[in-house]
């Protein structure tokens, strides 16, 4: 099993819809993050979370909610989908007590936005 | 502008032959670099870490190098294999980043037969 699953894997919306995109970790990390991937860009950070009570915004929040409701659980939401936000989306976890950077991403959620 | 630049945009190589990557980067103060291996419809996955005091570490058929100096970083793959195609991500952390990773856009390779 994954130490990092995202759920859906893949999902068709229309614009103005609302979607959830699920991400749950057992690795036991207190950090998580989520990603946007899109061709020819890096990964740009939408939301992060240093634990159950800490949220914060990355570089491109706009249009995204985000909920911690667990140390393993991380949800990303999409209020009013709209098409630009068709992207590949992923989950990534760290942990703050190794002072290492290395984050383990989940298997991605390909969203499209029509 | 992206902190991270990476070379190729991408490359095709025969199974068996060496290449190179490259990396430049501008992110300052500079904690450490990593290399990540992203499979089509996979997450990224770490290959090599270097902090500011190494200049080459290896894993297996792969070899990172890093000049702190000039903020130039190169991923070696010797003796290509089929399963060595996938996109290649340059990812550099800040000192006191609380985790804050920037990411280059990546190099994609295809290992041909």
């Amino acid at each position: 099993d994954a130490d990092v699953t995202q759920t859906p894997r893949n999902r068709i919306t229309k614009t103005g819809k609302r979607i959830m995109l699920e991400c749950s970790q057992t690795k036991g990390h207190d950090r998580m993050y989520w990603y946007r991937q899109d061709p020819g860009l890096g990964l740009r950070l939408i939301y992060y979370s240093f634990d159950v009570k800490d949220i914060n915004k990355g570089e491109i929040s706009d249009g995204y909610s985000v909920s911690r409701q667990a140390q393993a659980k991380f949800s990303l939401s999409l209020e009013s989908a709209i098409p630009n936000q068709t992207a590949l989306y992923f989950c990534a976890t760290s942990d703050s007590g190794s002072g290492d950077t290395e984050a383990f991403f989940g298997q991605g959620t390909r969203l499209t936005v029509v | 502008k992206n902190q991270v630049e990476q070379s190729p945009q991408s490359l095709i190589i025969l199974e068996g032959k060496n290449c190179t990557l490259q990396c430049n980067y501008t992110v300052s103060p500079f904690s450490n670099l990593r290399w990540y291996k992203q499979d089509t419809g996979r997450g990224p996955v770490s290959l090599t870490i270097m902090t500011f005091s190494e200049n080459t570490k290896s894993n297996g058929r792969y070899t990172a190098t890093l000049d702190a100096d000039t903020k130039q970083s190169s991923l070696h793959i010797t003796a290509s294999q089929l399963s060595d195609s996938a996109s290649y991500i340059c990812v550099v952390s800040e000192v006191d980043s609380w985790g804050k990773l920037q990411f280059g856009a990546g190099t994609q390779v295809v290992v041909t037969p």
